[in-house]
C-alpha cells in the first residue's frame, strides 16, 4: 500500500528555537496533505490543510505564523513549529490521500514527537 | 456536542473474547466512515473504510453503520493480545480532499 514518510521521528528542542518536520509520500502524488496534533490520550485534532502550490488552510484557533507550512511539491509537506515552546509538545502526525489507489485511501504518517525543553 | 463521541475505555478483555468499539456523531452530512488501529508512539493505520450505511466484514473484523441513528461499530472477533492498541473512529463527509473528524479513541488491552 501507499506509504506516507515523516522525519524526524522525534525532536528534543529548547525552548525559543524553531523544528521543522518533514512529510513525503513515497509511491503517490499528494496534492492535499493534512496536519494533525495528538495530546497523550487524546484524540487526532486536524491543525491545517496544506495544498501544494497555495497556502495552507489553517483550523480555527491554529497560529498560522507559529505553524508554518509549506506543500513544494506534490510529494513533500513540511511543518515548522516556530518559537517552540513547552506547551508545543505534542505528537504531530500528517497524512495524505491516494486518489491515485482509487479509494482515496487517507495514509498516516508515523508521527513526528516533539518535546519543548 | 462534540462532532464525534467515543467512549475512551480502557477496556480490558481475555483473548478470545468478542469486542465491540462505538462511536457516536452528530453530522449527519458524514458519509465516509473509518476505523484506525494506532499501536504507542506511531501513526493510525487503517482498518476498515465504510461508505454510507451497512455492513463489511474483513476477516475478524465487521464494520457497522447506522446512519439514522448516526452510530457506528466495530466488532473484533476473537480477539488477539496483538489486538491490543488504540481504536480511533473517523468520519468525513465527502472523499475528495477532506480531512477526517476524529473520536478520542478507545484503548483496548487484550490478555492471554
Amino acid at each position: 500500500g501507499a506509504v506516507v514518510s515523516q522525519h524526524p521521528s522525534w525532536v528534543i528542542c529548547k525552548s525559543g528555537t524553531s523544528v521543522k518536520i518533514e512529510c513525503r509520500s513515497l509511491d503517490f502524488q499528494a496534492t492535499t496533505m493534512f496536519w494533525y496534533r495528538q495530546f497523550p490520550k487524546q484524540s487526532l485534532m486536524l491543525m491545517a490543510t496544506s495544498n501544494e502550490g497555495s497556502k495552507a488552510t489553517y483550523e480555527q484557533g491554529v497560529e498560522k505564523d507559529k505553524f508554518l507550512i509549506n506543500h513544494a511539491s506534490l510529494t513533500l509537506s513540511t511543518l515548522t513549529v516556530t518559537s517552540a515552546h513547552p506547551e508545543d509538545s505534542s505528537f504531530y502526525i500528517c497524512s495524505a490521500r491516494d486518489f491515485e489507489g482509487n479509494t482515496g485511501e487517507l495514509f498516516f504518517g508515523e508521527g513526528s514527537r516533539l518535546t519543548v525543553l | 456536542q462534540k462532532e464525534v463521541e467515543q467512549d475512551p475505555g480502557p477496556l480490558s478483555v481475555p483473548e478470545g473474547a468478542i469486542v465491540s468499539l462505538n462511536c457516536t456523531y452528530s453530522n449527519s452530512a458524514f458519509q465516509y466512515f473509518m476505523w484506525y488501529r494506532q499501536y504507542s508512539r506511531k501513526g493510525p493505520e487503517l482498518l476498515m473504510y465504510t461508505y454510507s450505511s451497512g455492513n463489511k466484514e474483513d476477516g475478524r473484523f465487521t464494520a457497522q453503520v447506522d446512519k439514522s441513528s448516526k452510530y457506528i461499530s466495530l466488532f473484533i472477533r476473537d480477539s488477539q493480545p496483538s489486538d491490543s492498541a488504540t481504536y480511533l473512529c473517523a468520519m468525513s463527509a465527502n472523499q475528495a480532499g477532506t480531512a477526517l473528524i476524529f473520536g478520542k479513541g478507545t484503548t483496548l488491552s487484550v490478555s492471554s
